[in-house]
């Protein structure tokens, strides 16, 4: 199994761009999460879905920012219109759905937005 | 709202010592417990899953506690090294198992 699967592992863009972030959970994994990793703030959970259906989204910090799960195999989070403060690290994470079972994450994308 | 603390937030010990990183918690109904680690500029990797009926669990080098009804998760790791040096972060899942909260997470450093 390839794991979880993020793209792009670097992204840099100008302040009011769109920026797409991918990811790609390992096959049989019905739930999927977004998060976020600062130095001020840790990591935070930004949205989750189960059976491609999103749960929570409590944690998505403004309008600007979108998430979406067409299938169980793809996910988009999407920042429109991108500013600086929004420069992170977003990881993805995958896990069963079900009782008893843990994340595993994919390797990020750092985010830089100038 | 479940909050989570680790302590120390950074230790620097010298190869070979046994060390115990602590994980604490608010809220008492969780679910399951994980541990990761992550390195510099990466990802996070699992390192050990305990669920709440359970008092220890074991890979390696690594066994973690967990006390739910105190709040408090250990890892302790034997017969440090220097490819532990790493962050090291505890999770504890909410009461259904679907979220994990994490910690701030503790800095590792292992001295050649």
């Amino acid at each position: 199994d390839a794991g979880v699967i993020q793209s792009p592992r670097h992204e840099v863009t100008e302040m009011g761009q769109e920026v797409t972030l991918r990811c790609k959970p390992i096959s049989g994994h019905n739930s999927l999460f977004w998060y976020r990793q600062t130095m001020m703030r840790g990591l935070e959970l930004l949205i989750y879905f189960n059976n491609n259906v999103p749960i929570d989204d409590s944690g998505m910090p403004e309008d600007r920012f979108s998430a979406k799960m067409p299938n169980a195999s793809f996910s988009t989070l999407k920042i429109q219109p991108s500013e600086p403060r929004d420069s992170a690290v977003y990881f993805c994470a995958s896990r069963p759905t079900g009782l008893g079972y843990g994340y595993t994450f994919g390797s990020g994308t750092r985010l830089t937005v100038v | 709202k479940q909050e989570v603390t680790q302590i120390p937030a950074a230790l620097s010990v010298p190869e070979g010592e046994n060390l115990v990183l602590n994980c604490s918690f608010t809220d008492s109904a969780i679910y399951n417990l994980q541990w990761f680690r992550q390195d510099p500029g990466k990802g996070l990797t699992s390192l050990l899953l305990i669920q709440s009926s359970q008092r220890e669990q074991t890979s390696g080098r690594l066994n973690a506690s967990l006390d739910k009804s105190s709040g408090r998760s250990t890892l302790y790791i034997a017969a440090s090294q220097p490819g532990d040096s790493a962050t090291y972060l505890c999770a504890p899942s909410d009461n259904y198992g679907q979220n994990f909260v994490f910690g701030p997470g503790t800095r590792l450093s292992v001295l050649p």
